[in-house]
């Protein structure tokens, strides 16, 4: 499974949308995009899985253009408490492999 | 429900001597994996089971490491002897895929846990 690449860091306000984008450029057919959030000291904690087109859950939505190679996640009206790290990974069955992430830091 | 448990969380021990990490996964989850993670080489896999047997083991870094599943309910993570390049903090993650291989029915979400914090002096 190949690394994928996305932005070190982001910087955000409350309130605000923020768009987190991924390039799948080794992508392969069977595999799914996932991402992934994660507080110090914790583990990853699931967001969200597409495959293509549009997936929106509770917390976050999910663009997969057609070419499969990339992706943006979408998180309407971050809070403070959004400040994390956000991986985006190509999983297939379940393995994945975590890129370097991206930290979102959300600020009042 | 209770998530992913590992023990132990925080484990300090001198160089040479044997650690044994382990974990027990959700109950129906058919799929553990052992990440570790560190701020050089962020979240690597280690060791990934189905159904109790070794699927991929090509990120154990060296025969220091080992790792068993003797049932469903429990997997360990042995490192015999332990080195300083070894601290870490290892995570344990389990799931349900329905179909394993080339044609995974969907990605498959990961549950971690904890994840257990190794130093080595």
């Amino acid at each position: 499974l190949a690394k994928t690449t996305q932005p070190i860091s982001m910087d955000s306000y409350e309130g605000q949308e923020v768009n987190i984008t991924c390039s799948h450029n080794n992508i392969a057919t069977n595999d799914y995009i996932t991402w992934y959030q994660q507080f110090p000291s914790q583990g990853p904690r699931f967001i969200i899985q597409g495959y293509k087109t549009k997936v929106t859950n509770e917390v976050a939505s999910l663009f997969i253009p057609a070419d499969r190679k990339s992706s943006t996640l979408s998180l309407p009206r971050v809070s403070l408490s959004d400040t994390a790290v956000y991986y985006c990974l190509d999983t297939n069955a379940g393995k994945s492999t975590f890129g370097d992430g991206t930290t979102l830091t959300v600020k009042p | 429900d209770a998530g992913v448990i590992q023990s132990p969380r925080h484990e300090v021990t001198e160089m040479g001597q044997e650690v044994t990490l382990r974990c027990k996964p959700i109950s129906g989850h058919n799929s553990l994996f052992w990440y570790r993670q560190t701020m050089m080489r962020g979240l690597e896999l280690l060791i990934y089971f189905n159904n109790n047997v070794p699927i991929d083991d090509s990120g154990m870094p060296e025969d220091r490491f080992s790792a068993k599943m003797p049932n469903a309910s429990f997997s360990t993570l042995k490192i015999q002897p332990s080195e300083p390049r070894d601290s870490a903090v290892y995570f344990c993650a389990s799931s349900y895929i329905f179909r394993t291989g080339g044609l995974g029915q969907g990605g498959g979400e990961l549950f971690f846990g904890e994840g257990s914090r190794l130093t080595v002096l």
